[in-house]
């Protein structure tokens, strides 16, 4: 199976909103209600930020917010601030598990 | 909430062998799917290999089918990698990570490295 497609980077300045999508077919984001997403800073371990499309765990920034329309899922980080800079990953399909390319997010 | 934590990798030659080691403690290892994730430099996240929660469903990724070996031990929380016949390719730093009730990875640890060269 293909990975889901991201955009290789984005960025913004701090204080900004920046958005990511994630494109992938009926089979895998447009079929299920199961997309997540995940932080990862170099070095350290992944972290989820986003389940179910726009869930956020507990702890997570308000700042995060995710959606889906069709078959591309968005990540949305409003008020950019320098630690949000990081890869980005989507996720999705029950049984395989799909993950995105990666984003890296540059916070200018 | 949970915390996982990898053991295992090192510098190996192709074609050798490792075993990877993930202990689990916080949460109640034996009624969770576990999953391995490798991040390869310069790439993005890959899942490698799952296990349901008695170890009897596994599935891997379709490069490391017939030469990686998932498995787990409910009694010690722990979880395995059986990597045998590595490729350069499979360089990167492995993580084990707890497959949510909500089809997500909510529990990850910190990673462990594996290096395939000559």
């Amino acid at each position: 199976q293909s990975a889901l497609t991201q955009p290789a980077s984005v960025s913004g300045s701090p204080g900004q909103s920046i958005t990511i999508s994630c494109t992938g077919t009926s089979s895998d984001i447009g079929g299920y209600k199961y997309v997540s997403w995940y932080q990862h800073h170099p070095g350290k371990a992944p972290k989820l930020i986003i389940y179910e499309v726009s869930v956020r765990p507990s702890g997570v920034s308000n700042r995060f917010s995710g959606s889906k329309s069709g078959n591309t899922a968005f990540l949305t980080i409003s008020g950019l601030q320098a630690e949000d800079e990081a890869d980005y990953y989507c996720s999705s399909d029950r049984s395989s598990r799909l993950f995105g390319g990666g984003t890296r997010l540059t916070v200018l | 909430e949970g915390e996982l934590v990898e053991s295992g990798g090192g510098l190996v030659q192709p074609g050798g062998s490792l075993r990877l080691s993930c202990v689990a403690s916080g949460f109640r290892f034996s009624a969770y799917w576990m999953t391995w994730v490798r991040k390869a430099p310069g790439k993005g996240l890959e899942r490698v290999a799952n296990i349901d929660e008695d170890g009897k469903k596994k599935n891997y990724l379709d490069s490391v089918t017939g030469r990686f070996t998932i498995s787990r031990d409910n009694a010690k929380r722990s979880l395995f990698l059986q990597m045998n016949r590595l490729r350069v390719e499979d360089t990167a730093v492995y993580y084990c990570a707890r497959d949510s009730d909500y089809s997500a990875f909510d529990v990850w640890g910190q990673g462990t490295m594996v290096t395939v060269s000559s």
